[in-house]
């Protein structure tokens, strides 16, 4: 069964910080991964997406890297912005059958960014 | 935002009562899922559509059924409501092709009382 981890639960920087969000899962057999954002009494904005083929994806300041051999993805913010602050959520769509795309969600990492 | 819309928003039930939440898309969209969100849980599968009639379970299905007569829409039904199905409930559909991002709808907030 697939688990995914994140890591730290919650995390709280000054504004103009570059900082990291951490992903892990236990089966590599992962087809992609996706990054959202989640803001308090609101759905889901999906952030970035990256292919189990690929490395990394960019998206103005954020960066997410894979590495699926060791079950990792970690999402880069750059000069962090307080309008930043949210929930941010990783999860994986396991490879091969008929998944459909059933993706397996972590605990989000809550972030806040304080002037 | 994909298009997605929720109904209702907000419900208040009590417990017993047959309650049907429903997810509606505007983009033609194949494949749907209902996720429930709950402190500690995070998100987990319900139920998914892979098509017009073409539905399957998924990680907490007991209690829930669903139904999709028509690809745009993707009904969430609680039989018999609970106290254990309080949450926060959200639509999904997924693209095709070679993107396969998941857009997520805005969510209903169901309370079983």
């Amino acid at each position: 069964k697939q688990e995914v981890t994140q890591i730290p639960a919650a995390l709280s920087v000054p504004e103009g910080e570059n900082l990291v969000l951490n992903c892990s899962f236990t089966d590599s057999a992962i087809y992609n991964l996706q990054w959202f954002r989640q803001d308090p009494g609101k759905g889901l904005t999906s952030l970035l997406l990256i292919q189990s083929s690929q490395r990394e994806q960019t998206s103005g300041r954020l960066n997410a890297s894979l590495d699926k051999s060791s079950g990792r993805s970690t999402l880069y913010i750059a000069a962090s912005q307080p309008g930043d602050s949210a929930t941010y959520l990783c999860a994986v769509w396991r490879a091969g059958g008929t998944s459909y795309g059933k993706l397996t969600f972590g605990q989000g990492t809550i972030l806040t960014v304080h002037p | 935002d994909a298009g997605i819309t929720q109904s209702p928003r907000h419900k208040v039930t009590e417990t017993g009562t047959p309650v049907t939440l429903r997810c509606h898309q505007t983009e033609n969209h194949r494949y749907m899922y209902w996720y429930r969100q709950d402190p500690g849980h995070g998100l987990r599968l319900i139920h998914y559509s892979y098509g017009v009639k073409d539905t399957d379970k998924g990680e907490v299905s007991d209690g829930y059924s669903v139904s999709r007569s028509k690809t745009e829409d993707f009904l969430l039904t609680l039989e018999s409501a609970t106290s254990s199905q309080t949450s926060v409930y959200f639509c999904a559909i997924r693209l095709t092709g070679t993107n396969y991002e998941q857009y997520f709808g805005p969510g209903t907030r169901l309370t079983v009382t």
